[in-house]
């Protein structure tokens, strides 16, 4: 069984561009959580999601971060209009269910030229 | 204040050395996490734990939820137990994001 993958697991782009991050939970997880590390601090949650819904997006900027988790394919994050202080490492986990385990994916680490 | 707080920052020690790291919290908890962030930045699940003590190889790690207090133990350290510990509590209001501590990194000298 495939751990929590991430793809890329590096992204550099350039102020204003776009930024996708995808992540694909393991294999039976219908739960999807996003977090972020920015450089020296800790991780903060983003965005909790479950199939097709979004459950919390309480740490999730209001303004050009969204997230989904179609019924089909992977959880993607998606920044508008990158700017500097959205680089950091990103990381993606999934649970088979709620009050489980959270596994954790490699992370992708975005850098904003 | 923190809704997690972690001490030590950092923890230097021989090897073989018993390491203790402690973990406060202020919040109502259905459970509590122990991550372990290697150098290369991934991150692994350790413990997942809501009450009582668990045991994994040489870790161990207990929760006392009247004190709302948790700490991790590693026996036997080794230069490869070298990470950030970081400990994250997910909330008892149904939702099960985690908040995480600050972390704590340790390093084992041969």
């Amino acid at each position: 069984n495939a751990g929590v993958m991430q793809n890329p697991r590096h992204l550099v782009r350039r102020r204003g561009q776009e930024a996708r991050l995808r992540c694909s939970p393991m294999k039976g997880h219908s739960h999807v959580y996003w977090y972020r590390q920015l450089p020296e601090e800790g991780l903060k949650f983003m965005v909790y999601l479950q199939k097709e819904n979004i459950i919390d997006e309480s740490g999730m900027p209001k303004e050009r971060f969204s997230a989904e988790f179609p019924k089909e394919g992977p959880s993607i994050l998606r920044i508008q209009q990158v700017v500097r202080g959205d680089s950091a490492a990103y990381f993606c986990a999934s649970s088979p269910l709620r009050q489980e385990t959270q596994y954790f994916g490699p992370g992708t680490r975005l850098l904003v030229l | 204040k923190n809704e997690v707080e972690q001490s030590p920052q950092n923890l230097t020690a021989q090897e073989g050395e018993f390491i203790t790291i402690n973990c406060s919290y202020s919040v109502g908890i259905s459970a509590l996490h122990w991550l372990q962030q290697h150098p290369g930045g991934g991150i692994v699940s350790l413990f997942m734990l809501s009450s009582g003590k668990k045991k994994h190889g040489r870790l161990i790690a207990t929760i006392n939820i009247q004190e709302k207090h948790s700490s991790l133990h590693i026996t036997a350290s080794h230069p490869r137990d070298s990470a950030v510990y970081i400990c994250a509590v997910s909330s008892n209001f149904g939702n099960e994001k985690l908040t995480f501590g600050t972390g704590t990194r340790l390093t084992i000298i041969p």
